[in-house]
């Protein structure tokens, strides 16, 4: 089967860091990517792990552990601009993305 | 130069009505998609076309046609519209084929109210 589980809802402060977590279950699985979502917009990609490690991009930075089902997505110098829905999403062989519901980002002043 | 672009953004309707989205990319991609937002933002995919084949098919009611004209452009017609199909629709694209895991581009999405 296949299930993503990540935070619904984290608040964080202007200028901080924060972690969002997706533990994930997949068939097939062929890397896993994040996606950015403001509200009444569409998604946009932020970045795409195959292998295991920290790829960083930026402010934003996500890691990945295959063997344990795992992946964080690292946001630092928060931006009030931040403030999304950021989705956790392992694609498999057939180029199919599951998408997890979000964690929707509040970053307060 | 838009990437994504879909018509129209919002389709108000009834209950019983057929009614279509079109969706066009000047990406040069393969494949495109349709996706289905609900109100608890779930995110899920419908349909998939690599060079106008039909590649993934999700478990989605019959009343949902997609067609692929050419693979620039893919189009989602809906038959009976019910009140649960109320939702925003998105269309995407990537590069490559089957198999192969690449970022897809988003368009706009269409918000469709059933009434």
């Amino acid at each position: 089967g296949q299930n993503i589980d990540q935070p619904t809802e984290m608040t964080a402060t202007e200028g901080a860091i924060v972690q969002i977590n997706c533990t994930y279950q997949t068939s097939g699985f062929n890397g896993l990517f994040w996606y950015q979502q403001h509200a009444g917009e569409a998604p946009t990609f932020l970045s795409y792990n195959v292998l295991d490690g920290l790829e960083e991009k930026g402010r934003f930075s996500s890691f990945l552990s295959r063997s344990k089902g795992y992946s964080y997505l690292l946001l630092k110098e928060l931006q009030m601009k931040d403030s999304a829905s950021y989705l956790c999403a392992p694609g498999n062989q057939g180029g199919k993305l599951i998408f997890g519901q979000g964690t929707e980002l509040s970053v307060k002043p | 130069d838009t990437a994504v672009s879909q018509t129209p953004k919002y389709l108000v309707t009834q209950m019983g009505n057929d009614k279509s989205i079109k969706c066009e990319q000047n990406l040069g991609h393969d494949t495109m998609y349709w996706y289905k937002q609900d109100s608890k933002k779930f995110l899920k995919i419908m349909f998939s076309y690599n060079n106008k084949e039909l590649i993934i098919n999700e478990t989605v009611p019959n009343r949902f046609s997609p067609k692929s004209p050419d693979k620039a452009h893919l189009n989602l017609h809906i038959n009976s519209l019910e009140l649960g199909d109320s939702a925003v629709y998105f269309c995407a694209s990537s590069q490559g084929r089957t198999g192969l895991s690449y970022e897809q581009y988003f368009g706009p999405g269409t918000r469709l109210t059933v009434t």
